[in-house]
């Protein structure tokens, strides 16, 4: 099994909102990672997480919020969003974080922000 | 820094044709190379992995060719269907900690 959940598939928000978006996987791979991805653009690397500690943060608004509460599930909360922040966010993951390995992309979230 | 670099941006061939998509990139200093396929408001769905040693990498009707020295790679699509029609993207990994960079993509379009 090869695939990477994501919830939900769609999710419009107002600027005042509380969110979250969740992923999950059950490849028993060690780094997760979320992506925004804006329309005719490629993904943008947000954050990366190996072994559930925060790798990598790409200097991320503090708006936005991971949290990996165990191997297998990766969160994204979301507060006080612009409406530019609207876009696809996409959760990927691979075995760990050793070169070689392939990513798995989701299949994203569209979030829209009013 | 690590740029990619996808031409065509876009392509539109007959069925039936083979294709060829390019990757350029400007750090041969790689871990991988990845070729995705995504369609329009979808996730990535991975076609090819290519290690920093290999050369190249087949599955079905794609082929994968990786040349580090020269900074290249390239997408062979054989018989194209209309099926095939997606954006191609390619996503080289340079660093332990976990990035990858992506090209913008080449926007492939298959007419019946």
């Amino acid at each position: 099994d090869t695939e990477v959940t994501q919830t939900p598939k769609h999710l419009v928000m107002g600027m005042t909102n509380k969110k979250s978006l969740k992923c999950e996987q059950h490849m028993g791979h060690r780094a997760m990672y979320w992506y925004k991805q804006k329309a005719k653009k490629p993904p943008e690397l947000m954050f990366v997480y190996s072994y559930e500690k925060l790798s990598i943060n790409e200097s991320v608004p503090s708006r936005f919020s991971p949290e990996c509460p165990n191997s297998s599930l990766l969160n994204l909360h979301l507060h006080a969003l612009q409406p530019e922040d609207s876009a696809l966010y996409l959760c990927a993951s691979s075995q760990d974080l050793q070169g070689g390995n392939e990513q798995f992309f989701g299949p994203g979230t569209r979030l829209t922000v009013l | 820094k690590q740029e990619v670099t996808q031409i065509p941006a876009a392509l539109s061939v007959p069925e039936g044709e083979n294709l060829v998509l390019n990757c350029s990139f400007t750090d041969s200093a790689i871990y991988n190379l990845q070729w995705f396929r995504q369609d329009p408001g979808k996730g990535l769905t991975s076609l090819l992995l290519i290690q920093s040693s290999q050369r190249e990498q087949t599955s079905g009707r794609l082929n994968a060719s990786l040349d580090k020295s020269s900074g290249r790679s390239t997408l062979y699509i054989a018989a194209s269907q209309p099926g095939d029609s997606a954006t191609y993207l390619c996503a080289v990994r340079t660093s332990y900690a976990g990035k990858s960079t992506f090209g913008d993509g080449t926007t492939l379009t298959v007419k019946p």
